[in-house]
Order: C-alpha cells, then sequence, then structure tokens
C-alpha cells in the first residue's frame, strides 16, 4: 500500500532531552516536507528537501534538523525541544515540490 | 514576507446548500494553489488544485476559482453533504522552489 508513515504517533517528553520523529515514503517520491499544525496557524512548513542530501528551509525552521541520506527517509530531528514545540507534526511527500503531496497520519508531539 | 489570508475560520451550512472559501496570498510570483481537506484525526488529502494558466477548474461538485489580478482564489463546494464536514486548507507556491505557503484553515460544518 502506497502511504508515509511517521513514528512515533504520540510522544510526551521533557524540555530539552533530544528526540527524533521519523517519516517513510513508499512512492519513491522526490520531494518530502515537515509542516506543524498549531490551532489558528493553520499548517506551517517547517522543512522541506527536493532530493536525496537537498533540504532547505521553510517558514519555521528554528529548532529543527533535518536529513534527507536516502530518498524514503526524512527524519526530523529536535535537538533541544521546548515547551513551545508542543505541536501536531504531519510529513507529507510527492513525486515534485508542486505535485499533490501525500501527508503521513500526524505525530503529536508534548513537550514539558 | 509570503502569506496566504483565509477566510471564513468557521463556516456551518445546511445540507445541500453551497459553501464558499476565499483565500488571499500576497506574493504576485505564485503560481500554484492546491486546496485540501483535513478529516478529524487524520493527514491533509488533496481534494483540488489550480495552476495560474487558467481562472476555474472544476471537479463534480468543487470548483476553484482564481484571480491573478486580486491575488484571490476561491474554493466552491455545491450541494453539500455530511460528508463534506471537515478542515479545508488552501495554499499557494511559486513556480520554483519547494515552499508551500497554506492558509489558517476554515471548519466546515455541513448539518444533515
Amino acid at each position: 500500500e502506497a502511504q508515509v508513515t511517521q513514528n512515533p504517533r504520540y510522544l510526551i517528553t521533557v524540555t530539552g532531552k533530544k528526540l527524533t520523529v521519523t517519516c517513510s515514503q513508499n512512492m519513491n517520491h522526490e520531494y518530502m516536507s515537515w509542516y506543524r499544525q498549531d490551532p489558528g496557524l493553520g499548517l506551517r512548513q517547517i522543512y522541506y528537501s527536493m532530493n536525496v542530501e537537498v533540504t532547505d528551509k521553510g517558514d519555521v525552521p528554528e529548532g529543527y534538523k533535518v536529513s534527507r541520506k536516502e530518498k524514503r527517509n526524512f527524519p526530523l530531528i529536535l535537538e533541544s525541544p521546548s515547551p513551545n514545540q508542543t505541536s501536531l507534526y504531519f510529513c507529507a511527500s510527492s513525486f515534485l515540490a508542486r505535485d499533490e503531496q501525500f501527508f503521513g497520519p500526524g505525530t503529536r508531539l508534548t513537550v514539558l | 514576507g509570503e502569506n496566504v489570508e483565509q477566510h471564513p475560520s468557521t463556516l456551518s451550512v445546511q445540507e445541500g446548500d453551497s459553501a464558499v472559501i476565499k483565500c488571499t496570498y500576497s506574493d504576485s510570483a505564485s503560481n500554484y494553489f492546491p486546496w485540501y481537506k483535513q478529516e478529524l484525526g487524520k493527514g491533509p488529502q488533496l481534494i483540488i488544485d489550480i495552476r495560474s494558466n487558467v481562472g476555474e477548474k472544476k471537479d463534480q461538485r468543487i470548483a476553484v476559482t482564481l484571480n491573478k489580478t486580486a491575488k484571490h482564489f476561491s474554493l466552491h463546494i455545491t450541494e453539500t453533504q455530511p460528508e463534506d464536514s471537515a478542515v479545508y486548507f488552501c495554499a499557494a507556491s511559486k513556480r520554483s522552489g519547494g515552499k508551500l505557503i497554506f492558509g489558517q484553515g476554515t471548519e466546515l460544518s455541513v448539518k444533515p
């Protein structure tokens, strides 16, 4: 089944404890992206990747890191999480940047 | 910076009525405008998109119109059904690059 998977789906952590949210797609898509969703603010793009080893900042990259070492995976890294990073995170992928994006099921992160 | 404004934030209609959601964008270089539907507990899903070389696109009960001069675009849903109840997001991106800017979202409620 063609899909985007994210893990974990739910995570509660404490300030400063490094964490990684994984994202994987099985559709051979070149483009991948991370978003956060907050009430009243819609979806805001954190980072995106046009292809392997090519990443770029979205609108809200502060406090996040990403890597794209292989085509199918695009992990989101929070080196030192803070409470303002409490949010619902979505990973998405598409063949090219301006094609239909397929979203994962989301990861709900709480930073205490 | 680039910005997409979406209105209204909530919309309630009776089953069978039409619903209209409007978005304006700030960057005149934007030329790709997708609309996503997000059902409760799920990731967003593309329902329709339009590129700047056309002014209107229709797919069954859903249509999108684009006014490049005024920098706004709208989603029209006719003969609404309870299963249309969801959060709808508009978005805009430019020809080059991978940035996608989303609006704040509209929560549509269709009452039977």
